[in-house]
């Protein structure tokens, strides 16, 4: 099954400034999921990539899927207050669309003011 | 359009106590998984349920079992609690099991065992 590596583990940025997560696969990812946690929460779903090279955008958050479908990064720009969370990416387990979520431990992002 | 909701929000149990957890899936979504989610970790897969029928599982034991009802809600059970069962356990549901679709998680039951 999938593994996922997600670095850093944990960030702290000051207010404005940018910031990128990365997620890391051992395997071709058929698909990837950017989701963010609040503590002890639940998942609110950013956004889902498939295709190699593809890049989405919302708002402020930015996430892409390279060529090789090996990795994906999540870019903030110009962070806000209401970025801080867990940042988590996931995947499907056995590479196809039914069955569940393969995810990595997630990256702790703190904003400073 | 009501989310994914789940109930209780916490609960405390003692060791070798059953629990059970319930999960309301989005309306229209006839697919609902669970997860384990330890403090410090992402969450891990427990199993999916697809039209009353589980369809697929993750790595944990029988003790840990599931049902889910002709409206698309489930419930999660677990026997003989141990103390590493203390977690916040997530529902989550999605419109169908071919595809790559998004699961919309609901806010978690934090489950303490003493």
């Amino acid at each position: 099954s999938q593994e996922l590596e997600q670095s850093p583990q944990s960030l702290i940025v000051q207010e404005g400034k940018n910031l990128t997560i990365n997620c890391t696969s051992s395997k071709t990812l058929y698909g990837l999921y950017w989701y963010k946690q609040k503590y002890g929460e639940g998942l609110i779903f950013l956004m889902m990539l498939q295709k190699g090279g593809e890049e989405k955008s919302h708002e402020k958050i930015t996430a892409k899927l390279d060529e090789k479908k090996q990795q994906s990064s999540l870019h903030i720009t110009a962070s806000q207050p209401s970025h801080a969370g867990i940042y988590l990416c996931g995947a499907p387990r056995w590479g196809g669309g039914a069955d569940g979520l393969t995810f990595g431990k997630g990256t702790h992002l703190i904003i400073q003011p | 359009e009501t989310g994914v909701t789940q109930s209780p929000t916490h609960l405390i149990k003692t060791r070798g106590q059953q629990v059970t957890l319930r999960c309301s899936s989005q309306s229209g979504h006839n697919t609902v998984s669970w997860y384990q989610q330890a403090l410090g970790q992402g969450p891990q897969f427990i199993f999916q349920y697809y039209r009353e029928e589980e369809n697929g599982r993750g790595n944990f034991p029988p003790r840990f079992s599931g049902l889910q009802f002709p409206n698309y809600s489930s419930e999660l059970n677990v026997n003989a609690l141990e103390l590493d069962d203390s977690a916040l356990y997530l529902c989550a549901s999605s419109p169908q099991t071919s595809g790559y679709n998004e699961q919309f998680f609901g806010p978690g039951t934090r489950l303490t065992v003493l």
